[in-house]
């Protein structure tokens, strides 16, 4: 159980175009989500925190506007990425919890996107 | 403010031998839980273990082990009969009990198995 499916998992587009990254709890629901940036052999760097019913919660340094974050029900969260250029080429993870206790994140397969 | 500190970036370690991957951490939380993930090639973030810091009992899960000493803000992972299967990144997380389900993850061990 606990199963977190995220998709693509491989993009590649160019330079100007909008991405949109879906994350999926399948056997739960997550009435919040969270949104990582991770840069080759570098830690995971939280973007944003996911609401469901509410506006995201953007860390410091994150353009909102770049990074347009919907969270339209307890099984889905999407991140997409607005305009993008080759510095936004990362690699990107979603992750949930199916509660606010001792439940562990659940991480998504990741994105991997590469602008041209 | 959270932080969370894994001071060996890289780790190697003869195949069925065993590994202690070290993490401190910096709270001023009493209740608090602590995980270890580990991330293969393919990306994907994989639980490894567990610890509620209430719990004075290190965990373990079959080769995966923990030393837990929360005077010293400390979480190591000790991996014993490594396999190559075990050669990932490994990134210790933090996550304080009630204020959400923010984690805080340290820079992350490079573990490689030589067979």
């Amino acid at each position: 159980g606990a199963v977190v499916s995220q998709h693509p998992s491989w993009v590649i587009c160019k330079s100007g175009t909008s991405v949109k990254i879906e994350c999926r709890s399948l056997d739960f629901q997550a009435t919040t989500m969270f949104w990582y940036r991770q840069f080759p052999k570098q830690s995971l760097m939280l973007m944003a925190t996911s609401n469901e019913g509410s506006k995201a919660t953007y860390e410091q340094g994150v353009e909102k506007d770049k990074f347009l974050i919907n969270h339209a029900s307890l099984t889905l969260s999407t991140l997409t990425v607005t305009s993008a250029h080759p510095e936004d080429s990362s690699f990107y993870i979603c992750s949930a919890s199916k509660d606010a206790t001792n439940q562990p994140q659940h991480f998504g397969d990741g994105t991997r996107l590469s602008i041209l | 403010a959270q932080t969370v500190t894994q001071s060996q970036p890289e780790m190697s370690v003869q195949e069925a031998e065993t590994v202690t991957l070290s993490c401190t951490y910096d709270t001023s939380e009493s209740d608090y839980y602590l995980f270890w993930y580990k991330q293969p090639p393919s990306r994907q973030m994989i639980l490894v273990i567990r610890q509620e810091a209430y719990k004075q009992q290190n965990a373990t899960e079959n080769r995966f082990s923990v030393n837990f000493q929360k005077a010293a803000k400390s979480f190591s992972l000790k991996i014993s009969d490594s396999q190559l299967g075990d050669a990932a990144m490994y990134f210790c997380a933090y996550r304080i009990t009630f204020t959400g389900n923010q984690f805080y993850f340290g820079t992350g061990t490079s573990l490689t198995v030589i067979p």
